[in-house]
């Protein structure tokens, strides 16, 4: 069936890149995503790429996708205090009307 | 303009009570969603309807029932709730099909606590 691993806790120094890494089993995602969620909010798309690519670069943000490992991962460069949050990894496959979360990953950025 | 709007925020009732929650999304897209969001922040869904039409209903108690009017709302309707119902309900649209960037959009959560 499908599903979607994150490791849930990561802390990392203010002005650190921070990793955060993802992994799926469903072949047959096409779409691939990154959400953050602030406390007491919805969901916000951050990015997403798909899974005819390597790599998207967004900013701060770089999503690394190797297909053959099922395995993502979002880097946060300089990473703020602002960025405090849980991020969640979710896929999709083409066509499908289902997002797969995972469990998401709770950032925490030192002063 | 909130894309994905969710009422209310905040629902606060007794055990036993019937509840409803309304979503409305003014994003014209065709697939809406009920995610539930536990205490421990694991997202889990609930619910799909594509042109209202019920496509996904994952092992969820039948005192939980959606109902579509229109592609732009969707409500979840709950009878005779239940302490362990406490959680956020969060809704989301998305466009489905091939050769769309999929992602879904969400509102921002309905915090529903039973006592």
């Amino acid at each position: 069936g499908e599903d979607v691993e994150q490791s849930l806790f990561l802390s990392v120094r203010e002005g650190d890149s921070s990793v955060i890494n993802c992994t799926y089993t469903d072949s047959s995602s096409t779409y691939l995503y990154w959400y953050k969620q602030e406390p007491g909010a919805g969901l916000q798309l951050l990015t997403y790429i798909f899974s005819n690519m390597d790599m998207k670069q967004d900013q701060r943000l770089t999503v690394l996708l190797n297909k053959k490992d099922k395995h993502l991962s979002l880097r946060i460069a300089d990473t703020q205090t602002g960025d405090s949050a849980i991020y969640f990894c979710a896929e999709r496959s083409s066509g499908g009307f289902k997002t797969i979360f995972g469990a998401g990953t709770r950032l925490f950025v030192k002063a | 303009d909130t894309a994905v709007s969710q009422t209310p925020k905040y629902l606060v009732t007794q055990m036993g009570n019937d509840k409803s929650i309304k979503c409305e999304q003014n994003l014209g897209h065709d697939t809406m969603y009920w995610y539930k969001q536990d205490s421990k922040k694991f997202l889990k869904i609930m619910f799909s309807y594509n042109n209202k039409e019920l496509i996904i209903n994952e092992t969820v108690p039948n005192r939980f029932s959606p109902k579509s009017p229109d592609k732009a709302h969707l409500n979840l309707h709950i009878n005779s709730l239940e302490l362990g119902d406490s959680a956020v309900y969060f809704c989301a649209s998305s466009h489905a099909g091939t050769g769309l960037v999929t992602e879904a959009f969400f509102g921002q959560g309905t915090r529903l606590t039973v006592v």
